[in-house]
């Protein structure tokens, strides 16, 4: 089983709100993703990180941000939540480019 | 731009039936290909992968399929079980990140 978390699992929130979706992982792996997908839908990558201090855009363009001080843990913040923002955000993470393990993932409704 | 996809969004099948699940995909460059399993609330898990120099490769109950030629990929699953309801992605690496089909909803009815 992946040792990959995220927090929270559900978060219903009022349009304009600052919001952080927590991702940690304990594998050790260098590469991190967010990916955003819709019910049923396919996944669409929006962030990215290789390593520490390094982040990168994804092919579906996001208003979110991502962070990657340390290893284990890539945080995603949206600085001003939009009902257009509702989806299911998944993070991921793998050792090399091809295995991906994902978290639950966070189901997030603006309201 | 190039793609993964799938032919069918939804698949009903019978217990105890096998299941076959397709994939097209359009980038002949690709050399590595992987099926994930989605269950309702849940992230992807892993099933199985492939990489470009096989046509087949068996795991527990599964087994994945590769055909160059026409550019598809299909997940075979045997004695299909009620816990094998779930949406089925496959994706394959594309420039170094893997791009994700739009899945296949399999129903298993009793």
């Amino acid at each position: 089983e992946a040792d990959i978390y995220q927090t929270p699992r559900y978060l219903v929130i009022g349009t304009g709100k600052k919001i952080t979706l927590e991702c940690s992982q304990t594998m050790g792996h260098d590469k991190m993703y967010w990916y955003q997908q819709d019910p049923g839908m396919e996944l669409h990558l929006i962030h990215y990180s290789y390593g520490v201090n390094s982040t990168e855009k994804g092919d579906l363009s996001s208003e979110s941000t991502v962070s990657r001080i340390r290893t284990e843990h890539f945080p995603l913040t949206l600085e001003s939540a939009r009902p257009s923002h509702t989806s299911q955000y998944l993070c991921a993470s793998s050792r090399g480019v091809e295995k991906l393990f994902f978290g639950s993932g966070t189901q997030l409704s603006v309201l | 731009g190039e793609s993964v996809g799938l032919h069918l969004p939804t698949l009903s099948v019978q217990e105890g039936d096998n299941s076959i699940i397709n994939c097209a995909y359009s980038n002949s460059a690709s050399d590595y290909f992987i099926w994930y399993k989605q269950e309702s609330g849940k992230g992807p898990q892993f099933i199985i992968d492939i990489r470009s120099n096989m046509d087949k490769r068996q795991g527990q109950r599964v087994t994945v399929l590769l055909n160059k030629t026409v550019k598809h990929l299909s997940l075979q699953i045997a004695a299909t079980q009620p816990g094998d309801s779930a949406v089925y992605f496959c994706a394959e690496k594309n420039d170094y990140k893997l791009s994700f089909g739009a899945g296949t909803t399999v129903t298993v009815r009793a």
